[in-house]
């Protein structure tokens, strides 16, 4: 199975901050990486697709990078409502899809 | 709009059969576009991926479940169900039904989870 790790595991951050997360693969998936975003009782919302092409309707200030075994998400200026987890997930290895532990974006 | 709903017990007793079903309005699980899949989220822990369907050929299981995992569909009521067999208290968790779809990009198929239910949650105890 291909395992996700997730850096860091939680965050504090304010209100236009620039805010950065990390995923890394245990093997090369290239760019079949999508991101995800949770909010406290609520089914996940996915962000990103493809390491870095944006969801439609999803904001601008979401975006990926990275390929192989190294990605990242990217809030450029975070608003009061990202405030929630994020988690990475692989689809190389369809239909064996993995997901991050999570990473917990929490108001400074 | 598409939308799922799950329904089903939400207690189960251990070494039971855990069922749900998932109501799928607004589109077709007969469409050959898309694959339905169960996920499953222990409270406060990731999310980890059961199963899916598809209109033709055969489901396919995480190899971790597979020995307990059933899923089927109904396409007369838009439906398909999840069973879980031999259940413990490790099976506690929120379980979403959820539509993956497919972008297809020069042959290279980038699959996301797109449309979700809100979510079940099922505890296992005595």
């Amino acid at each position: 199975d291909i395992q996700m790790t997730q850096a860091p595991s939680s965050l504090s951050a304010s209100v236009g901050d620039r805010v950065t997360i990390t995923c890394r693969a245990s093997q090369n998936i290239k760019n079949y990486l999508n991101w995800y975003q949770q909010k406290s009782g609520k089914a996940p919302k996915v962000l990103i697709y493809a390491a870095s092409s944006l969801q439609s309707g999803v904001p601008s200030r979401f975006s990926g990078s990275g390929s192989g075994t190294d990605f990242t998400l990217t809030i450029s200026g975070l608003q009061p409502e990202d405030f929630a987890t994020y988690y990475c997930q692989q689809s190389y290895s369809t239909p064996l899809f993995t997901f991050g532990p999570g990473t917990k974006v929490e108001i400074k | 709009q598409v939308q799922l709903q799950e329904s089903g017990p939400g207690l189960v007793k251990p070494s039971q059969t855990l069922s749900l079903t998932c109501t799928v309005s607004g589109g077709s699980i007969s469409s050959d576009s898309y694959y339905w899949s169960w996920i499953r989220q222990p409270a406060g822990e990731g999310l980890e991926w059961i199963g899916r369907m598809f209109p033709s050929g055969s489901p396919k299981y995480n190899p971790s479940l597979k020995s307990r995992v059933t899923i089927s569909r109904d396409t007369s009521k838009n439906q398909f169900s999840l069973k879980l067999s031999s259940v413990t208290a490790a099976d506690t968790a929120v379980y979403y039904c959820a539509r993956e779809y497919y972008y297809d990009s020069g042959g290279y198929y980038y699959r996301i989870f797109d449309y979700w239910g809100q979510g079940t949650l099922v505890t296992v105890s005595s």
